[in-house]
């Protein structure tokens, strides 16, 4: 969808190091979130943000952190990239029950 | 915590055939949404309802909140519905996050 982007589409990186994904979006929507999709664990919540400089965690929060310092951007960084931080990384925005989810077009991270 | 069961959790169908897939969940809640994932894809909400039913071309979700169970419809399968569909549910108190069942896999032949 053109109002959310991800940024990068797919990254390697090697375990210890830190990574950023960006995630972007044009629709003024209040809330954002990244979830993280794995075989055998469907999708599930790391972190989501309720508006400028407010966020909380999710189910799967440990090892990563997340910031939002404007309506438009939340980052998700992964201080020290580990193997099991290996997955597919989804960001999202929604705004009311009236306007639903919008899913971003998702991160494939390796981590070796 | 809200449960989101699925079912069935693979569907092999015949192109044309009618298909259901029906999803339940445990606690009230604010929408009920489906979604859908192409192998290797990414996520495209089909549906939010709170309530009744949605119909988008040969898609048609429904939603019975006292029994707390929806179902998604499609219509005159093809195989390029040939995808994951994910039911999830929402509540605007908890910041609107998503709890997910486990997805249901659809095949369909030609």
């Amino acid at each position: 969808d053109a109002g959310i982007t991800q940024s990068p589409r797919h990254k390697v990186t090697e375990t210890g190091t830190p990574v950023t994904l960006r995630c972007h979006q044009t629709e003024n929507h209040r809330y954002m979130y990244w979830y993280r999709q794995d075989p055998g664990h469907g999708l599930r919540l790391i972190h989501y943000s309720y508006g400028v400089k407010d966020t909380d965690k999710g189910e799967v929060s440990d090892g990563y952190s997340v910031s939002r310092s404007k309506t438009e951007d939340f980052l998700l960084t992964l201080e020290s990239a580990t193997s099991s931080q290996t997955s597919v990384y989804f960001c999202a925005i929604s705004d009311s029950v009236v306007y639903g989810y919008t899913f971003g077009s998702g991160t494939r991270l390796t981590v070796v | 915590k809200n449960e989101v069961e699925q079912s069935p959790q693979n569907l092999t169908a015949q192109e044309g055939e009618f298909i259901t897939i029906n999803c339940s969940y445990s606690v009230g809640i604010s929408a009920l949404h489906w979604l859908q994932q192409h192998p290797g894809g990414g996520i495209v909400s089909l549906f939010m309802l709170s309530s009744g039913k949605k119909k988008h071309g040969r898609l048609i979700a429904t939603i019975n909140i006292q029994e707390k169970h929806s179902s998604l419809h499609i219509t005159a399968s093809h195989p390029r519905d040939s995808a994951v569909y994910i039911c999830a549910v929402s509540y605007m108190e908890y910041g609107n996050k998503l709890v997910f069942g486990a997805g249901t896999i659809l095949r369909v032949k030609s």
